[in-house]
C-alpha cells in the first residue's frame, strides 16, 4: 500500500493568514493526489485533486502543487469558515489510502 | 445538486454482519464512468478506504478487508450498500459513502454526511 506522510498535525494560523500542508508518498503516485477539507456536521469537501486541479466552486485561495512524491496544499489569505480537519488522498493506485489529518485552528 | 444519504443499524453485536446503504440523489450510478465509495472513520482518527462499486458493476476492495466486504448496487432504486461481515469493536465508526466520476479520476468529488456504527456487545 502507498503511505501518506501528512504533516503538520496541528496548525494554528490567523485570519488572513497563508498556511501550508504537506503530503509525501511512500512511492510515485504520479499527480494523482486530492485533498479535502473535514468539518463537524457537514460533509467532506473535495478541494483540489490531480495534485493541483480545483475542484469546481472552490476558491482560488486554496491550491496545490507536487514535487516528486511531495505534494502542497496551500490557502493564501485565510478565511474563519478555512480552519478545520484537511486530508490528502493518493488515487493513483488501489487501495486508496488518506493522510492522517491536518487540524488547522484559528490563533 | 449531487447529494449522498448514508444509513445503518445504529449499534450492533459483534459476530453480526454490519449492513449499509448509500441513497444516491442528483446522480445516476448506473451512468457511464459513475462510482461509489465507502469510506470509515474511528473517532478522532483517519480515514480508511474499503470498496468502490462502478456503473458497470465492477468493484475493488481493500486487502485488509476484502474478506469480510461486500459491495452491490440497486440501479433501479439508485442505492449502493455495503456488508462488513462479522464485526468486532474495530469496526466502530462513521461511514461514508462518497462519488466518484472515473472519466475525472479516482477521487471522491462528492461525499455524505456520514453514519455512525457502533459495535459492542
Amino acid at each position: 500500500d502507498v503511505q501518506m506522510t501528512q504533516s503538520p498535525y496541528n496548525l494554528a494560523a490567523s485570519p488572513g493568514e497563508s498556511v501550508s500542508i504537506s503530503c509525501k508518498a511512500s512511492k510515485s503516485i504520479s499527480k494523482y493526489l486530492a485533498w479535502y477539507q473535514q468539518k463537524p456536521g457537514k460533509a467532506n469537501k473535495l478541494l483540489i485533486y490531480d495534485g493541483s486541479t480545483l475542484h469546481s466552486g472552490i476558491p482560488s485561495r486554496f491550491g496545490g502543487s507536487r514535487s516528486g512524491t511531495d505534494f502542497t496544499l496551500t490557502i493564501k489569505s485565510l478565511e474563519p469558515e478555512d480552519f478545520g480537519l484537511y486530508y490528502c488522498q493518493q488515487h493513483n493506485e488501489y487501495p486508496f489510502t488518506f493522510g492522517s489529518g491536518t487540524k488547522l485552528e484559528i490563533k | 445538486q449531487v447529494t449522498l444519504k448514508e444509513s445503518g443499524p445504529g449499534i450492533l453485536q459483534p459476530s453480526q454482519t454490519l449492513s449499509l446503504t448509500c441513497t444516491l440523489s442528483g446522480f445516476s450510478v448506473s451512468t457511464y464512468g459513475m462510482g461509489v465509495g465507502w469510506i470509515r472513520q474511528p473517532s478522532g482518527k483517519g480515514l480508511e478506504w474499503l470498496a468502490n462499486i462502478y456503473w458497470d458493476d465492477d468493484n475493488a476492495y481493500n486487502p485488509s478487508l476484502k474478506s469480510r466486504l461486500s459491495i452491490s448496487m440497486d440501479t433501479s432504486k439508485n442505492q449502493a450498500f455495503l456488508q462488513i461481515t462479522n464485526v468486532d469493536t474495530a469496526d466502530t465508526a462513521t461511514y461514508y459513502c462518497a462519488r466518484m466520476d472515473r472519466q475525472l479520476g479516482y477521487h471522491f468529488d462528492y461525499w455524505g454526511q456520514g453514519v455512525m456504527v457502533t459495535v459492542s456487545s
